[in-house]
């Protein structure tokens, strides 16, 4: 069984300031995947980034990279020069790849002000 | 503009209603999802289909009954739903159902049961 946990239920962070959201795993399986979702009001789930347990190097897309430590149980997502268009709510998910099926397993999400 | 489209895109429907959801993904995966979002609770995994068969029923009350008729279409099929089934209802697809592969959502069919 997987466990995803996301201690911050809410952060506020100044435009053009970077911003970590933090994100702890929980799992058994000795592959597996790491995901960032950003959901807007609309409902919609926006992939962002995505981190395999054996890469070596940190997933990194435009203004997203994921710090990853494996030894933590850590996969927290810094979001740099923020823009007000960020704001919004951010889930971390894994996925095990030993594991049957492709599913993911959600946190319960991070809501993401952006201030002026 | 997203690859996976839901409609509609909101629904109010009575306890004693029929409606459906329908999902429809241009990415040509073949491996499509219903997840559901209610408020304060994590994504939870409905159903999952590889090549239009069902791999997945994640114990789903039978007044949900998903149908997918080819791998890019997935309907969701909605019968004397109760006021707790309220929620975000959110279609995903990815290249297919095997561990690892990105699974991409779509707007979401946001439903309020009255």
């Amino acid at each position: 069984a997987q466990k995803i946990t996301q201690t911050q239920p809410g952060m506020f962070v100044q435009e053009k300031e970077a911003v970590t959201l933090d994100c702890t795993y929980d799992t058994s399986d000795q592959s597996y995947g790491l995901f960032w979702y950003k959901q807007p009001s609309s409902g919609e789930m926006i992939f962002l980034i995505y981190q395999g347990s054996y890469d070596e190097q940190n997933a990194t897309e435009g203004r997203y990279s994921l710090n990853f430590q494996k030894a933590r149980k850590s996969a927290n997502l810094v979001i740099s020069a923020s823009q007000l268009g960020d704001s919004a709510m951010y889930f971390c998910a894994m996925i095990g790849i030993t594991g049957g099926g492709n599913k993911l397993t959600f946190g319960t999400g991070t809501q993401l002000k952006v201030e002026l | 503009e997203t690859g996976v489209t839901q409609t509609p895109r909101h629904l109010v429907m009575g306890m004693t209603n029929k409606k459906s959801l329908k999902c429809e993904q241009h990415l040509g995966h073949n491996a499509m999802y219903w997840y559901k979002q209610s408020a304060k609770k994590p994504l939870e995994l409905m159903f999952v289909y590889s090549l239009e068969e069902r791999v997945e029923n994640n114990s789903v009350p039978s007044r949900f009954s998903p149908e997918c008729p080819n791998s890019s279409h997935l309907f969701l099929h909605l019968h004397t739903l109760q006021p707790e089934d309220s929620a975000l209802y959110l279609c995903a697809s990815s290249q297919s159902a095997v561990p690892g592969n990105t699974i991409y959502f779509g707007e979401g069919s946001w439903l309020t049961v009255v």
